[in-house]
């Protein structure tokens, strides 16, 4: 069965340094997604991405985070400066379609700014 | 914008017995219901979903109940085993827009 992959598993930077989450959702999925969960706490909705271009975004979501499909397989998250508050797991989701479709959760990146 | 809320945050059972997770969503635009697994350090995964145009839902062990005029729904795990052990997220999401809300979690414990 196909899953999301995500990489790396791990991250570790330094505060005010920028990285760069990888994803490669299910193949013929339309619809991307990054959430986070900060640890102990529940997962966030961060942004929604469809025919390269972003269709919704929290207020999480804010100038310091990107998000781009360089190709026809990947799906990145860019940080550019990271802060300490931004140390969470980061999942990337895919879903075929739109609405109340399913989403399927790659296995996140453990991201930790110092 | 949806709010989420779930309960109990955790949930204590022996092997063999019921369990049940609560959850309440804020948003009647609300029209679809998953719920995922999460095992330590892993990621969630989709266990049982509902739309709003059914009440009940079942899957082996696995049925989810919802109430549409209440806005709550509810997953019922029966003859719990040790594996079943994991936090349960519940979710909601709108036809119009399908980002999840996700509650809170609840962390169940299925003691042998």
């Amino acid at each position: 069965e196909p899953e999301v992959t995500q990489t790396p598993s791990h991250q570790v930077t330094q505060m005010g340094q920028e990285v760069i989450l990888r994803c490669v959702p299910i193949s013929n999925h339309l619809y991307f997604y990054w959430y986070r969960q900060i640890l102990g706490q529940k997962v966030e909705f961060l942004v929604s991405f469809y025919n390269n271009e972003i269709s919704e975004k929290s207020e999480i979501f804010d100038d310091q985070f990107s998000v781009e499909r360089p190709d026809g397989s990947n799906f990145t998250l860019k940080i550019r400066s990271t802060k300490l508050e931004d140390s969470a797991m980061y999942f990337c989701a895919s879903s075929r379609d739109r609405g109340p479709e399913t989403q399927y959760f790659g296995p996140g990146t453990r991201l930790l700014v110092l | 914008g949806e709010n989420v809320e779930q309960h109990p945050s955790t949930l204590s059972v022996q092997e063999g017995d019921s369990a049940v997770i609560k959850c309440t969503y804020s948003d009647s635009a609300s029209n679809y219901f998953p719920w995922y697994k999460q095992e330590l350090g892993k990621r969630p995964q989709l266990i049982i979903d509902i739309r709003s145009n059914v009440g009940e839902k079942k899957d082996q062990r696995i049925a989810v109940t919802l109430n549409k005029t209440a806005k709550h729904f509810s997953l019922h795990i029966t003859e719990t085993q040790p594996e079943d052990s994991a936090v349960y997220f519940c979710a909601a999401s709108k036809a119009a827009g399908n980002k999840l809300t996700f509650g809170g979690g609840t962390r169940v414990l299925v003691k042998p």
